[in-house]
C-alpha cells in the first residue's frame, strides 16, 4: 500500500496559520478516525502532536489542532513560531491487513 | 515516565541479519495498555512502519517486509527484540522503537540507532 500523501513543503512566517494536508484512501484515512501527527526535529526522533484525528497529548500546545474531512486530514499550526520549524508526518490505522502507514512527511519552514 | 533505549550493532553485512533490542523503563511491557513497535527512516526519508507486537506475543508485520522480519517480546527483562534477515543496503536506516496505543498512535519513542549495511 503506498504511503499517505503530503506535501513535500509548505513555509509560513511568525505569526501566521499553515496547514498540512494527508491524503489516503476508503481504506485508511477515510475508513477510521485514527489519524495521528508527527513533529521531527533534525536528529531527533519524532513526537506526537495530534492523535485520533483532533486529539493533543498533554504538554502539546493548542497552536496545533487536527481534523478531517473525507479521505484527507489536515494539521493546522496557528501563532507560528521560529520552533515550529520542523518535519511533519501523518500516520493512519489501515485496517487489519496492512496496520500502519506512514505519510511522506512534510518540511515546514518558518520564513 | 516511559523510555524506550534501542542497542545493537550499527553495522551489519549483507545478507546478514540485523537484530536490535529495545529495552522500556517506567513502564511495564506486560500492562497489557500497548502494542510495542518496531519503525525506521531510511537517511533523508519518511518513517516506516515495520510492526509491532503486544505482550501475548502476537505480532503484526508490515506486508512488505513480513517475509524477513520477527519481533518477539522479553517481559521477564521488559524488553523487545527486532531481528531482520537478509539486509542488504536498501535496509541501511535508523531504527526506532515506539510504544503504541493499541492499533493506533506512537506517543513514546526510543532516540533512535542508526544501522548500516555494509560489508
Amino acid at each position: 500500500q503506498s504511503a499517505l500523501t503530503q506535501p513535500a513543503s509548505v513555509s509560513g512566517s511568525p505569526g501566521q496559520s499553515i496547514t498540512i494536508s494527508c491524503t489516503g484512501t476508503s481504506s485508511d484515512v477515510g475508513s477510521y478516525n485514527l489519524v495521528s501527527w508527527y513533529q521531527q526535529h533534525p536528529g531527533k526522533a519524532p513526537k506526537l502532536m495530534i492523535y485520533e484525528g483532533y486529539k493533543r497529548p498533554s504538554g502539546v500546545s493548542n497552536r496545533f489542532s487536527g481534523s478531517k474531512s473525507g479521505n484527507t486530514a489536515s494539521l493546522t499550526i496557528s501563532g507560528l513560531q521560529a520552533e515550529d520549524e520542523a518535519d511533519y508526518y501523518c500516520c493512519s490505522y489501515a485496517g487489519s491487513s496492512t496496520f500502519v502507514i506512514f505519510g511522506g512527511g512534510t518540511r515546514l519552514t518558518v520564513l | 515516565q516511559v523510555q524506550l533505549q534501542e542497542s545493537g550493532p550499527g553495522l551489519v553485512k549483507p545478507s546478514q541479519t540485523l537484530s536490535l533490542t529495545c529495552t522500556v523503563s517506567g513502564g511495564s511491557i506486560s500492562s497489557g495498555d500497548y502494542f510495542w513497535s518496531w519503525i525506521r527512516q531510511h537517511p533523508g526519508k519518511g518513517l516506516e512502519w515495520i510492526g509491532y507486537i503486544y505482550y501475548s506475543g502476537s505480532t503484526y508485520y508490515n506486508p512488505s517486509l513480513k517475509s524477513r522480519v520477527t519481533i518477539s517480546v522479553d517481559t521477564s527483562n521488559n524488553q523487545f527484540s527486532l531481528k531482520l534477515n537478509s539486509v542488504t543496503a536498501a535496509d541501511t536506516a535508523v531504527y526506532y522503537c515506539a510504544r503504541a496505543s493499541q492499533h493506533d498512535y506512537f506517543d513514546y519513542w526510543g532516540q533512535g540507532t542508526l544501522v548500516t549495511v555494509s560489508s
